[in-house]
This record gives C-alpha cells, sequence and structure tokens, in this order.
C-alpha cells in the first residue's frame, strides 16, 4: 500500500522567510497531493492540493509542487507570518482514500 | 451550513471500560472517514463509509475497535476494554463527490485519555 513520509518533522524561520516542508510518497498510482494544516486544538483543513497531471499550483503565499518521477511533492510558503505556525501534513491518494504524513510543526517567530 | 461535529470533545475513562465517540458529517456527505491522532503523531486511518458500500476497515488496529453509520449519516466509533495505548485524538472527517477532488473536511476531534 501507500505509504508517505514527510520532513522536517519541526521547522522553525524567522517572520518574512520562506519555508519549505518535503513529502515522498511510494504508490506511483497515486495521483492526488493535498495539503493540510493543523491548528491546535482543531481539526486539519484543506489549504492546498494538486493533481498527477499538474507540476506546480499556487494561492497566494503558498504553492506546492510535484515531481511525479522521483515520486515527492513540496510545500513552500513565502512571507511566512506568525499566523502561519501550526503543524502541516501532507498526504497522497489513489482512490477516496488519504495516506497522511507524520507532520511538520512550524514555528514563525516575529 | 454546519460543519463537521463530534462529541464529546474530551472523553476521560477508566481502561477496560466501553467509550462511544460520534459524529455528525456535512449534511449530503457521502463519505465519512475515522483517524486516530496520537500525540505528535501523523493521522492514522481507521474506518471510511462511502454510500452504501460494505465499510473499508483496513485500519482498524483490533477487534475492539469497531463502528457504525446509520443511515448514511452520523457514525459512532466504538472501542471495547480500552487500553492506555488507545488514548488520542480520534478526528472524523467526511467529503462529498460533488466538492473538490476528494477533499477532506475535518471534525475537530474527540480526544481520549483512558487512565
Amino acid at each position: 500500500g501507500e505509504n508517505v513520509e514527510q520532513h522536517p518533522s519541526t521547522l522553525s524561520v524567522q517572520e518574512g522567510d520562506s519555508a519549505v516542508i518535503k513529502c515522498t510518497y511510494s504508490d506511483s498510482a497515486s495521483n492526488y497531493f493535498p495539503w493540510y494544516k493543523q491548528e491546535l486544538g482543531k481539526g486539519p483543513q484543506l489549504i492546498i492540493d494538486i493533481r498527477s497531471n499538474v507540476g506546480e499550483k499556487k494561492d497566494q503565499r503558498i504553492a506546492v509542487t510535484l515531481n511525479k518521477t522521483a515520486k515527492h511533492f513540496s510545500l513552500h510558503i513565502t512571507e511566512t507570518q506568525p499566523e502561519d505556525s501550526a503543524v502541516y501534513f501532507c498526504a497522497a491518494s489513489l482512490s477516496d482514500k488519504l495516506i497522511f504524513g507524520t507532520g511538520t510543526r512550524l514555528q514563525v517567530f516575529p | 451550513g454546519a460543519g463537521v461535529s463530534q462529541s464529546p470533545s474530551n472523553k476521560v475513562t477508566e481502561k477496560g471500560k466501553d467509550v462511544e465517540l460520534r459524529c455528525d458529517p456535512i449534511s449530503g456527505h457521502t463519505a465519512l472517514y475515522w483517524y486516530r491522532q496520537s500525540l505528535g503523531q501523523g493521522l492514522e486511518f481507521l474506518i471510511y463509509f462511502q454510500g452504501n458500500s460494505a465499510p473499508d476497515k483496513s485500519g482498524l488496529p483490533s477487534d475492539r475497535f469497531s463502528a457504525e453509520r446509520t443511515g448514511g449519516s452520523v457514525s459512532t466509533l466504538t472501542i471495547q476494554r480500552t487500553q492506555q495505548e488507545d488514548s488520542a485524538v480520534y478526528l472524523c472527517a467526511s467529503s462529498s463527490p460533488g466538492t473538490s477532488y476528494n477533499e477532506q473536511f475535518f471534525g475537530p476531534g474527540t480526544r481520549l485519555t483512558v487512565l
């Protein structure tokens, strides 16, 4: 079955700097790759997703890139702000079931 | 409309007791998922319901875990004879074929503590 690895587990940046989180997946048939943000005490919330027919997608300060050959995808956050501090999860899916990475705790210091 | 709701928000129980966790999905969502999130860990898939199809139970860690979904809406996750290692946040999510591809909407979770 699918296996998703996520790095780093923690990431600290200064406000205004960029943050990059990387994930790899094992099943080459996976075709959907969402990213979720989880704030303290809340459930995860979708922030951006990408499908396997696209190499890059942007939404304001966040972007996701996908390398199907290498089976890895990354989340890029530019001009980080303190409110970006949260746990971020990547996931991969072939069908309706998502397989999640282990999460990255991002801290943005003012 | 309301999002996914879960109850209770917190549950403290003694080892060996049974617990029931409830999930109310977004109205009209045909798919419902249960996940377990242990402290500092990722989301571990438990079980998936889609419409009237047989549920995908492949993630249930033991036969002490079971789930039902009545009338295609509300779901209950039951853990029998709880153990301390069952302590975690249990998250429910729902999705609909009519929304963005596979987007899952999560509830706030139930924090289970087994003493």
